[in-house]
């Protein structure tokens, strides 16, 4: 069964410092991975994804992550924390044998950033 | 355009009582996913729908929990005599496919809470 873990439910950063969530997972096979990030009262909103090629993937806001086979992992970072990523992220997998698309979610990790 | 739609966005139930929680997918959305999120915790999967056919409700935690999508666009959450248990933000995704490909679009959520 695949599962996700995000260590650190609570991450503080001061305002342009960097920012590193972290995100591992397990799974028979390499999974679709993604995360997302949630605004207080709101839905989730996709942030970006890694499916195939290139391990390196960009999204928006000026994040990207990293998929590393050999570690299981695919941690967030953005070089330079603004005051508006405050918020909650959240890293999931999807099968890539699955005919659905359902995601499997970790419990998420609370970015807090200081002025 | 429209993104997804879910009403009420707050509930408050007494124990015992039925609610129906309603999703409005972006128009032409193949998948509909619903998913339960309780405070401090990631979604959690519940039911899937293809279409009007309702392929996966493994997640369902219950016989009380009821979700349908009759004529495959709106779908709605039925949670029959409530539990505090219950207590919980539902949250309604649809994606335009089906597969791990297509991306998950997400709404602002129902937060329900049993007294």
């Amino acid at each position: 069964a695949q599962s996700v873990t995000q260590l650190g439910s609570h991450v503080s950063v001061s305002e342009g410092a960097l920012v590193l969530l972290r995100c591992n997972y397990s799974s028979s096979v390499p999974p679709y991975l993604f995360w997302y990030v949630q605004y207080p009262n709101q839905g989730l909103q996709l942030l970006l994804k890694y499916t195939t090629g290139a391990t390196l993937v960009k999204g928006i806001n000026g994040f990207e992550a990293e998929f590393k086979k050999s570690e299981t992992s695919f941690h967030l970072t953005k070089p330079s924390a603004h005051m508006s990523d405050a918020a909650e992220y959240f890293c999931a997998v999807s099968d890539r044998n699955g005919s659905q698309g359902n995601l499997i979610f970790g419990k998420g990790t609370k970015l807090s950033v200081k002025p | 355009g429209a993104g997804v739609s879910q009403s009420p966005r707050y509930k408050v139930a007494k124990r015992g009582q039925d609610v129906a929680l309603r999703c409005d997918p972006i128009s032409g959305h193949v998948s509909l996913f619903w998913y339960q999120q309780a405070l401090g915790q990631g979604p959690e999967f519940l039911t899937y729908f293809q279409n009007e056919a309702q392929l996966d409700k493994s997640g369902l935690p219950s016989d009380r929990f009821f979700a349908e999508r009759p004529e495959g666009s709106v779908s709605t959450l039925k949670i029959q005599r409530t539990q505090q248990e219950d207590s919980a933000v539902y949250l309604c995704a649809s994606s335009r496919w089906t597969g791990g490909l297509s991306p998950l679009h997400f709404g602002n959520g129902t937060r329900l809470t049993v007294t």
